[in-house]
């Protein structure tokens, strides 16, 4: 089955400053690659998401960049503000209407002001 | 989109007892998963609640200890049974949903926090 790994655990950063958490994924099937911020107390909530007929999508202040050749993806937030300070995971899935997510481990994000 | 309100938030619970955490969604969702998050780590799948018939689980989760029932497209209940400390998670409903003509995405309710003690 699928695995994903995702690095750092924790990342601390400066208000203002850019932050880029990575992960890689094990099954070249995989073709749906959605990132989710968890703050405390509630669940995860999307962010972004790409599909692997692209290579780097962009929302404001978040980005992010896929390579299928390496397997890798990573999530780009720049000028980060204490607010998004959370959990985010990164996710991989076959097809996102009908199979799975298989999550990261989590990356533990602190923006101090 | 959906809006997923799942019930309780958070509970206390002895050990050897069960406990039903339910997930209402405000639209009628083809797929509906349930996870567990234990303290400080990812998301793990335990089954896919399927309408009208018998839940689909992962390995590592059998259906005595986390029964699950899916009368109709918008409401689903996990069970946990015969609970011990280690089941002390959170347990998060998801759905999954159109958001335009050819998009799908999941969405998560906010999570039963269950502390067994």
């Amino acid at each position: 089955g699928e695995n994903v790994e995702q690095h750092p655990s924790t990342l601390s950063v400066q208000e203002g400053d850019s932050a880029v958490i990575k992960c890689t994924y094990s099954d070249s099937a995989s073709n749906y690659f959605p990132w989710y911020k968890q703050e405390l107390g509630k669940g995860p909530q999307l962010i972004i998401d790409i599909r692997s007929n692209v290579g780097e999508k962009k929302d404001q202040r978040i980005a992010v960049t896929l390579n299928k050749t390496a397997k890798h993806f990573s999530l780009h937030i720049t000028e980060t503000q204490p607010e998004d300070s959370a959990v985010y995971f990164c996710a991989a899935s076959k097809n996102p209407g009908y199979s799975t997510l298989t999550f990261g481990k989590g990356t533990m994000l602190l923006v101090s002001p | 989109s959906a809006v997923i309100s799942q019930k309780p938030s958070r509970d206390i619970c002895q050990r050897g007892t069960s406990l039903t955490i339910q997930c209402q969604v405000d639209s009628q969702v083809t797929m509906m998963f349930w996870y567990r998050q234990q303290p400080g780590q990812s998301l793990t799948l335990i089954a896919t609640a399927n309408q009208g018939s018998e839940a689909t689980y992962e390995s590592g989760f059998v259906i005595d200890k986390f029964p699950i029932s899916r009368p109709n497209l918008t409401f689903s209940t996990l069970t946990v049974s015969n609970m011990s400390p280690e089941d002390s998670s959170i347990y998060l409903c998801s759905v999954v949903a159109r958001t335009g003509v050819t998009n799908t995405e999941a969405f998560f309710g906010q999570g039963t926090r269950l502390t067994v003690v």
